[in-house]
């Protein structure tokens, strides 16, 4: 049962244009979520990171954006550089379940910005 | 330089055989976890920790076990290994509740 999903995997942009990737939870129980980035043949890197209190968060050229409703985020980069070519994790825990140690993670989407 | 150090990198090993893959984190981090990542199934929690002697399981513990005996440390045990633990495995730390991990490098397990 996949709580956290990433249903495109993979997207292409070009360089200077905006990437949005897509997130979607089912567990209405998660209430922080964080996105990572991982290069191949490194581990994941720690991107941006949303509580369930607010809707938005910005970082430099980095924007999550949360909707609880629909269980929907989604990570915005603006402008796209060929640098950003990487797979990007979605991933969200519970201060109910583990205490935000417990952290599920989506299943990637391969971000290829052409230059 | 602030890391989290996994050994080793790769790792080729027979069924049954057990194994040790360690992971030390320079950063006084209390959480550390484990995860796996298999093609078509992103990362995979396998246990974590929230201190020294404190750990839980993630959401695919079987077949494993991890103890914390020092804050730095958090090493993976396979103590009888099959095939369908061949994967990537990465070790990760954090400081506290609601900071994001930091992983390390990654190591390749073949089990045959």
């Amino acid at each position: 049962d996949q709580q956290v999903k990433q249903n495109s995997p993979s997207l292409s942009v070009q360089e200077g244009r905006i990437s949005i990737l897509n997130c979607d939870y089912t567990n209405s129980m998660f209430d922080y979520f964080l996105w990572y980035k991982k290069y191949p043949a490194e581990g994941p890197t720690f991107l941006i990171s949303i509580s369930s209190i607010k809707d938005k968060n910005e970082d430099g050229r980095f924007t999550v954006f949360l909707n609880k409703s629909a269980k929907h985020l989604s990570l915005h980069i603006v402008p796209s550089q060929p640098g950003d070519s990487a797979v990007y994790f979605c991933a969200a825990a519970s201060a109910y379940s583990g205490g935000y140690q417990k952290v599920t993670f989506g299943t990637g989407t391969k971000l290829q910005v052409i230059p | 330089e602030a890391q989290v150090t996994q050994n080793p990198r790769y790792l080729i090993t027979v069924t049954g055989k057990k194994l040790t893959v360690t992971c030390s984190q320079n950063m006084n981090h209390e959480y550390m976890s484990w995860y796996r990542q298999d093609p078509g199934l992103g990362l995979r929690q396998i246990y974590y920790s929230m201190n020294v002697e404190v750990t839980d399981k993630g959401d695919v513990p079987e077949g494993y076990k991890v103890s914390r005996k020092e804050k730095r440390n958090f090493p993976l045990i396979l103590e009888s290994p099959s095939p369908n633990q061949t994967s990537l495995y990465f070790c990760a730390s954090s400081p506290g509740q609601v900071y994001g991990y930091t992983f390390g490098s990654g190591t390749r397990l073949t089990v045959v």
